[in-house]
């Protein structure tokens, strides 16, 4: 039984294109994350969610908008597609209230390219 | 410069070596120092966590943090071909971070037979 689960595993859209890309976990966390992962390897945090709430928001243009309907889910929506923006994007989550001592648990990534 | 600075290598060694992962950086509020692997075409997991300065050890693996240096390593003893993957280290700051981590670009390590 998948603990941190993402739909679609992989997109391929034009420049331009809106596209949603949804995230669930199972494990009964209370925090969420977003990370970037560039073609270099380079994991980038984007977005956390603690108890639906918007906690941690990096640099990051505003077209991403992420969205937690629940505590065990957490979409991230994405304007206007952009070559920069293909890369693998990693939901996470971790157990209690976003410290860093607290594991976190990675789904498998979404790997969207932007043509 | 980034924060963390991690060389991405490539690292290629024989079964059986010993290999040393390091990353060194510049944020002193940094007290949580992990290292993730990620094989590939996966989600990074948590392989080792240390607190502040010092060792752990676990199994093959070692992680050390010396603090005074702002530098990390792993050290993999007896390294199998199952070993290879990216290693990526991570860290974090206590208090209002929220759980931040900031990683190092990950090395990338082949082990062959």
């Amino acid at each position: 039984d998948t603990a941190v689960s993402q739909t679609p595993k992989y997109l391929v859209t034009q420049m331009g294109n809106d596209k949603s890309i949804k995230c669930e976990q199972n494990l009964g966390h209370d925090t969420m994350y977003w990370y970037k992962q560039d073609s270099k390897k380079f994991l980038k945090i984007m977005f956390s969610y603690n108890n639906k709430e918007l906690i941690i928001n990096e640099t990051v243009p505003n077209r991403f908008s992420p969205k937690s309907p629940d505590k065990a889910h957490l979409n991230l929506h994405i304007n206007s597609l952009e070559l920069g923006d293909s890369a693998v994007y990693f939901c996470a989550s971790s157990q209690v209230g976003g410290r860093a001592l607290d594991t976190q648990y990675f789904g498998p990534g979404t790997r969207l390219t932007v043509l | 410069q980034k924060e963390v600075e991690q060389d991405p290598g490539p690292l290629s060694v024989p079964e059986g070596a010993i290999v040393s992962l390091n990353c060194t950086y510049s944020n002193s509020a940094f007290q949580y120092f992990m290292w993730y692997r990620q094989y590939s075409r996966k989600g990074p997991e948590l392989l080792m966590y240390t607190y502040s300065s010092g060792n752990k050890e676990d199994g093959r693996f070692t992680a050390q943090v010396d603090k005074s240096s702002k530098y990390i390593s792993l050290f993999i003893r007896d390294s199998q071909p199952s070993d290879s993957a990216t290693y990526l280290c991570a860290m974090g700051a206590g208090g209002t971070s929220y759980g931040k981590l900031t990683f190092g670009q990950g090395t990338i390590l082949t082990v062959h037979p």
